[in-house]
């Protein structure tokens, strides 16, 4: 365990499904973050959070709708997904802001949308 | 606006040989510089980091990495390469977000 801990490890969803993924640190980090990692491509940082308050939206559709209700846990809601939306989804944080050090990343959540 | 680069996709090397994997960053200032390890079905795992003073620096499995401001590259590299080292490899640099290259996927041979 890295310290970063995030659930489902593996979803599979319809399109018109709702769910959400859950992100958990107790590092005592101020800030967190989405990315997500899809085949052949970089990680694409999605949003970031800093004390709570969303910071970075990297023009992400509205179908991924993300909820940070305190320092330690941020959500990433999930509605009417494309299949273009399979990957791994991970989650970071760190102590600081985006420009600090110190980045933990949890396992991920292979997402799969049929 | 920022930029990593890693020009090798796919590198496989013999177990116990050398290995050099390429970083190339476009940062206006001096970056904070990362590498990391993923392993299959795994998140990242930090190896190394770079902010300033000593441009070699070393980092956990044996690993370490050269920051050569003149080419903006921050290279990784181990003298002898394990079977257990095989994964992605990921250079990132932070400069007001954390930005990672495509990656690099390792293979070893026996």
């Amino acid at each position: 365990e890295t310290g970063v801990t995030q659930t489902p490890r593996h979803l599979v969803m319809g399109m018109t499904n709702k769910k959400s993924l859950k992100c958990e640190q107790h590092l005592g980090h101020n800030a967190m973050y989405w990315y997500k990692q899809s085949a052949k491509k970089p990680l694409e940082l999605m949003f970031v959070y800093n004390f709570k308050e969303q910071t970075e939206n990297n023009s992400v559709p509205s179908r991924f709708s993300p909820e940070c209700p305190n320092s330690s846990h941020l959500f990433l809601h999930l509605h009417t997904l494309q299949p273009e939306d399979s990957a791994l989804y991970l989650c970071a944080s760190s102590p600081q802001g985006p420009q600090g050090d110190g980045y933990t990343f949890g396992s991920g959540t292979r997402l799969t949308v049929v | 606006a920022q930029s990593v680069t890693q020009p090798d996709i796919h590198i496989t090397v013999s177990e116990g040989a050398s290995l050099e994997l390429r970083c190339n960053y476009s940062y206006g200032a001096t970056p904070y510089l990362f590498w990391y390890v993923q392993s299959p079905g795994q998140g990242l795992q930090l190896l190394l980091k770079y902010f300033s003073g000593d441009t070699l620096v070393q980092g956990i499995k044996g690993f370490e990495a050269e920051f050569k401001r003149s080419q903006s590259s921050f290279n990784l590299r181990k003298p002898s390469v394990h079977w257990s080292d095989a994964a992605e490899y990921f250079c990132a640099v932070v400069g007001g977000k954390l930005i990672f290259g495509q990656g690099t996927e390792l293979s070893v041979k026996p």
